[in-house]
């Protein structure tokens, strides 16, 4: 069965400090993943996708990025974190590269910027 | 205005009470998402739907793709349902969900 990891699963880093989020597949090969963000009171925020190993959408411009290294491995970045970077990061994964396909969820990341 | 609407923003109701979750969105569709947040914040798909009626256990969704709205139901509420439940749409072209901002959900004993 397929599973999908995320970590850390919480963090908290001073405004400025740089990011890396960690996500990882297993049990499918080639999925489409994504990187949500979920701030305070908001609803879900695609941050980038991606369906194939670099081939990263950025779909808010923003100080974060994304890298896809391995067919099952999304890891979101950032140089300098700001206030605004916290929140609760989800990655995702699809079968198919469709809105119209279900999205299965990590557990998420906890992040706080201070 | 949002693209998509949610109804009500928060819903407390008694265990056993029949429960409505309403959404509503202004863009052309491919298919309508209902997901479950977990106080701990974890993310369940429970519907995926494009026309009509599903149902899953207590759970019944429902899509009206005319009128560009849709509902969750749950029968039968249990203190276990209570969570954020969340409507997402899916554009009719690429990969991009949009969110609604969810119904927090409290079922008491």
């Amino acid at each position: 069965s397929q599973t999908i990891h995320q970590w850390p699963a919480t963090l908290v880093q001073p405004v400025g400090s740089p990011l890396s989020l960690e996500c990882t597949v297993e049990g499918t090969s080639n999925p489409n993943l994504y990187w949500y963000r979920q701030a305070a009171g908001r609803g879900l925020q695609l941050l980038f996708y991606s369906v194939g190993i670099g081939q990263i959408s950025s779909e808010v411009p923003q100080n974060l990025s994304a890298s896809r290294p391995q067919d099952r491995q999304f890891i979101l970045s950032s140089k300098k974190l700001l206030l605004s970077d916290s929140g609760f990061y989800l990655c995702a994964w699809s079968v198919q590269p469709t809105s119209a396909d279900t999205q299965y969820f990590g557990p998420g990341t906890r992040l706080t910027v201070l | 205005k949002n693209e998509v609407e949610q109804s009500p923003q928060n819903l407390t109701a008694q265990e056993g009470e029949f429960i409505t979750i309403n959404c509503s969105y202004s863009v052309g569709i491919s298919a309508l998402h209902w997901l479950q947040q977990h106080p701990g914040g974890g993310i369940v798909s429970l519907f995926m739907l494009s026309s009509g009626k599903k149902k899953h256990g207590r759970l019944i969704a429902t899509i009206n793709i005319q009128e560009k709205h849709s509902s969750l139901h749950i029968t039968a509420s249990h203190p276990r349902d209570s969570a954020v439940y969340i409507c997402a749409v899916g554009e009719t072209s690429g990969s991009r969900l949009t969110f609604g901002e969810g119904t927090q959900l409290t079922v008491n004993p």
